[in-house]
């Protein structure tokens, strides 16, 4: 059980284009849903929390307006980079909190390259 | 959040015990410890967590410190994909949007 779902595994888009990220639990209800990035040799940084039917809290540094999160029910949070760059290419990856629960289950990652 | 240091990097050969050290001097009280691991091009992976008891699971063990500040994961026998960056993470579950920070992690590599 847990498991979480992430749409794509990988996209590739072109500069000033937008992707939406989908990030899915599958069998459990998860209040709450992380979003991370990480950058190669570099460990996780946590980008967001969001919380279902409310806004999400921005980590310090990360910009709202560019990266919208969207938790609209207990088992769908998506993460839509909006007019990506060649700097925004990554690995993202999201984390969902089993509600009433204190495990943590990730995603597989979405690799984002912008060309 | 306490903060947690681990050594960079480790090597171990496959078939072997291998114990993955994490300190924690500023632990709280209701910290719990957990631990991660990251295959490459993967999401994190939970492998186990602890309070204060020594935890045993499937994948590995966990050996916590009687004051806390210590802790070490044990890996019984060390496979070739168990090669991996292990985070040691502490995370006191408090309010709705407790969270898990990672830091740099210990890479493990298994020698065949």
């Amino acid at each position: 059980g847990a498991v979480v779902s992430q749409h794509p595994s990988w996209v590739i888009c072109k500069s000033g284009t937008s992707v939406k990220i989908e990030c899915r639990s599958l069998d459990f209800q998860a209040t709450t849903m992380f979003w991370y990035r990480q950058f190669p040799k570099q460990s996780l940084m946590l980008m967001a929390t969001s919380n279902e039917g409310s806004k999400a809290t921005y980590e310090q540094g990360v910009e709202k307006d560019k990266f919208l999160i969207n938790h609209a029910s207990l088992t769908l949070s998506t993460l839509t980079v909006t007019s990506a760059h060649p700097e925004d290419s990554s690995f993202y990856i999201c984390s969902a909190k089993r509600t009433g629960m204190g495990g943590y289950t990730f995603g597989s990652g979405t690799r984002l390259t912008v060309v | 959040d306490a903060k947690t240091t681990q050594p960079n990097s480790m090597e171990s050969n496959e078939e072997e015990p291998v114990h993955l050290p994490c300190n924690h001097s500023t632990i709280s009280g209701t910290d719990y410890i957990h631990w991660y691991r990251q295959l490459p091009s993967q999401g994190p992976e939970y492998v186990i967590h602890g309070l204060t008891s020594n935890v045993n699971n499937r994948m590995a063990s966990l050996a916590i410190a009687e004051d806390r500040k210590s802790s070490t994961l044990i890996l019984h026998r060390a496979t070739l994909r168990d090669a991996a960056v292990y985070y040691c993470i502490l995370n006191s579950y408090t309010g709705a949007n407790s969270k898990l920070t990672f830091g740099k992690g210990i890479t493990l590599s298994v020698r065949p």
